[in-house]
């Protein structure tokens, strides 16, 4: 069974630029998680979706992420415009059952 | 904000030794877990550990709660070189299960 798929691996991107990021969660899985992992720290969460619904964005900066995902299936985290504070590494995660998160491999954000 | 505090925060052994790291935490929990994560990779779930249960096993892992102390331990047996990782505590929220990783302990095992 194919684990949580995410891309791209690596972006890098200058200051002010937008930028995308794609999940694709566990077959059946119907709740998925956006987390930021900055260096040297652990995971914090910014959004957790239970089918096509946030039901978690406490920690998501409003003014420029945004999140969706349609149908319930697939997710898209973006920013717009980057920072600089924003370089980090972005985890997706799915789950069944509470408690067993499977997450992916992330994509690291440079931006310069 | 992260709740866990992972000590130490680096740890280097000898291929075959024991690896201990601890967790500490502010407020009460549902559970608490352990992950690793090699470089570069996304996490792999080890163990869970109910805020019932007082020490639970998984093949080489020994994990230890206690919620009076709110600390756990996680203990790695004959460690090996694939051992090499990152490893975080997480605890999961009484009412939402939510998990709050703590910052990690990079562990090294020397060949």
């Amino acid at each position: 069974e194919a684990g949580v798929v995410q891309s791209p691996r690596y972006k890098i991107i200058e200051k002010k630029q937008p930028v995308a990021f794609w999940c694709n969660p566990i077959s059946g899985h119907n709740t998925l998680y956006w987390y930021r992992q900055n260096l040297g720290q652990g995971p914090e969460l910014l959004i957790r979706y239970e089918n096509e619904e946030a039901v978690d964005d406490s920690q998501l900066p409003k003014d420029r992420f945004s999140a969706e995902r349609l149908k319930g299936v697939d997710s898209t985290l973006k920013i717009q415009p980057a920072e600089l504070g924003d370089s980090a590494v972005y985890l997706c995660a799915s789950s069944l059952r509470v408690n067993e998160q499977y997450f992916g491999p992330g994509t690291r954000l440079t931006v310069t | 904000s992260q709740q866990g505090e992972e000590d130490p925060q680096a740890l280097s052994i000898q291929e075959g030794e024991n690896a201990t790291m601890n967790c500490s935490y502010k407020t009460s929990i549902n559970n608490l877990q352990w992950y690793r994560q090699n470089s570069g990779r996304g996490l792999v779930h080890l163990i869970l550990i109910r805020s019932n249960e007082r020490e639970k096993h998984s093949g080489r892992l020994r994990v230890t709660l206690d919620t009076s102390k709110k600390s756990s331990s996680l203990l790695i047996t004959a460690s090996r070189a694939a051992d090499t990782a990152s490893y975080f505590c997480a605890t999961a929220n009484l009412n939402d299960y939510k998990l709050s990783f703590g910052a990690g302990t990079t562990v090294t095992v020397r060949a």
